[in-house]
């Protein structure tokens, strides 16, 4: 069974300051995703940035980026010049290619500070 | 675009009662989610629907728990009885199709308080 790791219950950054939350995985499968999603207070969960595990440029989105360890089954997220408004839960997900149910991990608290 | 549409926002009930949550997906979507997401936990899926054929119900605690998807488009869940473990923000979701190609939209979900 695949199972997503995040163990930094809690992470704090100043503003304009960059903040890396960490993620690991476990799985066997040779195709599969992984995800990024933020869940502000709203509850909506939204997409931050994806990975596909065949690829390996790392992904990038605006002042989103991820490292992508395929070996050491890790995909980190790195804000850069980080804002009030990325306040908020960040969840690691994963979705085998032959699925289309994602798994979650427990999720990290970004605390974003003046 | 409308997004995933879901209802009540919030619903306390006592334990052993029933509850019923609602949900629109995005037009046009053909997979549909509901997850499970206690408190401090990442969401859970406890069905999944392609059209309205259930395609996972594996995480479903089916003495309990019950939901359909009506025409391939809304869907309701359902608790009968509530137990205060279900205590829950409750997600629904959807996708064009099954996963990664079609990125999947979460509504705002609902939380249940059973007391």
């Amino acid at each position: 069974a695949q199972t997503v790791t995040q163990s930094q219950p809690e992470m704090s950054v100043q503003e304009a300051e960059t903040v890396t939350l960490s993620c690991t995985y476990d799985t066997s499968e040779s195709d599969y995703y992984l995800f990024w999603y933020k869940q502000p207070p709203s509850r909506q969960m939204i997409l931050v940035i994806r990975q596909e595990a065949y690829k390996q440029q790392n992904a990038t989105e605006n002042r989103f980026s991820v490292n992508f360890q395929k070996a050491a089954k890790s995909f980190s997220l790195k804000i850069s010049d980080s804002q009030l408004g990325d306040a908020a839960m960040y969840f690691c997900a994963y979705l085998a290619g032959t699925a289309s149910k994602l798994t979650f991990g427990t999720g990290t608290r970004l605390q974003v500070t003046l | 675009e409308a997004g995933v549409a879901q209802s009540p926002r919030y619903k306390i009930i006592e334990k052993r009662q029933s509850v019923a949550f609602w949900c629109n997906p995005i037009s046009g979507h053909a997979t549909l989610y509901w997850y499970q997401q206690i408190l401090g936990q990442g969401p859970k899926l406890l069905i999944q629907f392609q059209n309205n054929g259930v395609v996972d119900d594996s995480q479903l605690p089916k003495d309990r728990f019950s939901a359909e998807r009506l025409k391939g488009v809304d869907s309701t869940l359902k608790i009968q009885p509530a137990k205060l473990e279900d205590s829950a923000v409750y997600l629904c979701a959807s996708s064009l199709d099954r996963g990664v190609l079609g990125q999947t939209f979460f509504g705002q979900g609902t939380r249940l308080t059973v007391v």
